[in-house]
């Protein structure tokens, strides 16, 4: 079975430029999250999609993130402009219902560097 | 607000050694308390989870790790290191019925052959 799959794995772009980020959870996991890991600091939840219904985004910088989970299976991270301070990993995560809803599957994550 | 603590950015052990990793939590009520390992380059793996019951969890790879709710605890534990264990590991936690999943600060594990 393969994992969450996340691309692009790298990605280095100029501030105020666009990027957007993909994400392939688990087949079958109804939950879908996007988490923020900064160098040194342990992931920050930005989204939770309950299949295409955001559930909490709560810690998403709505001014310049966006995101949205078509169709309830994969879904995509934008932030436009990009700002010096968002270079970071973007992480994707899934979780199935049932007994395994609150154990997560990691993507290897999305590594930002803005210049 | 729920929050989680590793107090050591690194722990340096000696290969065939025990290992602890320390963690606390600040989470109200029931805590589901969790660990992930994150190695090079790769996504965080899910080690172990404390739901209820007994207070000492065993899960992947060798590891447990120990429920202490006197002194908001949940430290990571193996009886005998190996070089292949050296990867960052996070602790987590979230309260019940509440799926935000907090994460600590991480730490360093580095078992020297």
């Amino acid at each position: 079975e393969a994992g969450v799959v996340q691309s692009p794995r790298y990605k280095i772009i100029e501030k105020k430029q666009p990027v957007a980020f993909w994400c392939n959870p688990i087949s079958g996991h109804n939950t879908l999250y996007w988490y923020l890991q900064n160098l040194g600091q342990g992931p920050e939840l930005l989204i939770r999609y309950e299949n295409e219904e955001a559930v909490d985004d709560s810690q998403l910088p709505k001014d310049r993130f966006s995101a949205e989970r078509l169709k309830g299976v994969d879904s995509t991270l934008k932030i436009q402009p990009a700002e010096l301070g968002d270079s970071a990993v973007y992480l994707c995560a899934s979780s199935p219902r049932g007994a395994g809803a609150n154990v997560l599957t990691f993507g290897a994550g999305s590594r930002l560097t803005v210049l | 607000a729920q929050s989680v603590a590793q107090p050591e950015d690194q722990v340096n052990v000696a290969e065939g050694n025990p290992l602890t990793v320390k963690c606390t939590y600040s989470v109200s009520g029931n805590p589901y308390l969790f660990w992930y390992v994150q190695y090079p380059n790769r996504g965080l793996q899910f080690l172990l989870k404390y739901i209820t019951g007994d207070n000492l969890v065993k899960g992947s790879y060798g590891f447990e790790a120990e429920f202490n709710k006197s002194q908001t605890s949940f430290h990571l534990k193996k009886p005998s290191a190996l070089v292949s264990d050296s990867a960052l590991y996070f602790c987590a936690a979230h309260k019940t019925g509440f799926q935000k999943l907090v994460f600590g600060t991480g730490t360093r594990l580095l078992v020297s052959p």
